[in-house]
């Protein structure tokens, strides 16, 4: 059964460092591609970014609101894929979702999410 | 980055059908685009209903069908019951499957 698991949210201070996890079971990370979305609180969803499969070279691509502050990765040892998020700002508020696929593979199952604040 | 478009709401009774539709700033929705359609429900996470176009999820109802309408992609609910009460989000691919971008969901009620 796949299953994906969002953890790592937590309340930090704008230009602070976070990073969360999305724990595989069910596929092994590096055989899909993995995304994240995200949802401000009471808005709608927006694309973050994805990790490529490693047959597609593990690449990444982001959205243009956290391209440069945000990466994503890949660990096979503990089958989880990594969304660090650097120089934190009041609009990355919101849950953040992972996905399996994004790219050469189609979004199928998702994540619960975790809650993201930056706050002063 | 293109901007994709939704209704911002709809009612339709129960047993009824709605059709909603998805466009994009940059010209007509086509099967490039790869749309999908979630659906989320109050207080749970966004989940696949429909991808590329009109292609089905196992847990897909058979009352949901997508499809491409006069340059938009549209997800058309038939029969429609109490629990399909949702938002809607329509996602599209842009730049060769690099980019992706949401719309801006449609608020589905059952009334």
């Amino acid at each position: 059964e796949v299953q994906l698991v969002e953890s790592g949210g937590a309340m930090v201070q704008p230009g602070r460092s976070l990073r969360l996890s999305c724990t595989i079971s069910g596929f092994t990370v590096g055989d899909y591609g993995v995304s994240w979305f995200r949802q401000p609180p009471g808005k709608g969803l927006e694309w973050v970014g994805f990790i490529r499969s490693r047959p597609d070279g593990e690449t990444t691509e982001f959205a243009p609101a956290v391209e440069g502050r945000f990466s994503i990765s890949g660990d096979v040892s503990t089958n989880a894929a990594h969304l660090q998020m650097n120089n934190l700002r009041l609009d990355d508020t919101a849950v953040y979702y992972c996905i399996r696929g994004g790219s050469g593979w189609p979004f199928d199952y998702g994540g619960q999410g975790t809650l993201v604040t930056v706050s002063s | 980055q293109a901007v994709v478009t939704q209704e911002t709401s709809v009612t339709v009774s129960p047993g009824g059908t709605v059709t909603l539709t998805c466009g994009s700033s940059t010209g007509a929705v086509s099967e490039g685009h790869f749309p999908y359609w979630f659906q989320q429900k109050p207080g749970q996470a966004p989940r696949t209903l429909i991808r590329d176009v009109r292609r089905k999820y196992p847990w897909t109802p058979a009352r949901f069908s997508g499809s491409l309408l006069g340059g938009r992609a549209a997800l058309t609910l038939s029969g429609a019951q109490p629990d399909d009460e949702a938002d809607y989000y329509c996602l599209l691919s842009y730049n060769g499957i690099r980019d992706w971008v949401f719309g801006g969901g449609t608020k589905v009620t059952v009334l």
